[in-house]
């Protein structure tokens, strides 16, 4: 069946740089959302991306839907230790389909 | 608005038991969703209901899960007989729009555990 492809699955950046995270379709998405989960915690909406190359901020995330509507991301800049958290993006294909990716896990480096 | 309510958060089991999850959307939302959540297997969506209906059960993973939406402020999620394999946490999410085109609420999980 379809699949989300999320990378990384893991990374650990030093509190202040930046992070990325990217979600890849092989079929074209009606839209796509972003979720946090913090350890121990439930998924929290962020976004969610409906429109080609549509790109949207929330202070230091800045999330980008691809032009072919295949692929996502996730940008936090400068990054701070209450980003820690697993972050899922959850993509809705053409059938109505919801399908999350299996989450990059960010951990913080003092 | 006390989000949405799943009970119980914790639950210990031994393998060929029954296990119900119950979960409670917010007030005024119309789809329902139920997830599991594992290492291995990430988030996948198991079920979805909207208003009261089942409308994509493709994910529940055999005839040992089943799940019902009463009313439009109840939903359960059954297994039996529960097995070692189906520990995970079970998250309860609703919605106000139709399938998962709008923001889901998610519930704070179940942690089951079956020996």
């Amino acid at each position: 069946g379809q699949q989300v492809m999320q990378i990384p699955q893991y990374q650990h950046v030093q509190e202040g740089e930046d992070f990325t995270t990217y979600c890849n379709s092989s079929t074209t998405l009606s839209n796509i959302q972003w979720y946090k989960q913090r350890p121990g915690g439930h998924p929290v909406f962020l976004i969610q991306l409906v429109k080609s190359g549509e790109v949207k901020k929330q202070k230091r995330l800045t999330f980008q839907f691809g032009e072919a509507k295949k692929n996502s991301s996730l940008h936090i800049t400068a990054t701070q230790t209450t980003d820690v958290g697993t972050y899922f993006c959850a993509a809705m294909n053409r059938d109505d389909k919801i399908i999350f990716g299996k989450g990059t896990r960010l951990h913080i480096l003092p | 608005d006390a989000g949405v309510i799943q009970s119980p958060r914790h639950e210990v089991t031994e393998m060929g038991q029954e296990v119900t999850l119950r979960c409670k959307p917010i007030s005024g939302h119309n789809s329902l969703f139920w997830y599991r959540q594992t290492m291995m297997r990430g988030l996948e969506l198991l079920i979805y209901f909207n208003n009261n209906v089942p409308i994509d059960d493709s994910g529940m993973p055999e005839d040992r899960f089943s799940a019902k939406m009463p009313n439009a402020s109840f939903s359960t999620l059954k297994i039996q007989p529960s097995e070692p394999r189906d520990s995970a946490v079970y998250f309860c999410a609703s919605s106000t729009n139709t399938g998962g085109s709008g923001t889901q609420y998610f519930g704070p999980g179940t942690r089951l555990l079956v020996l």
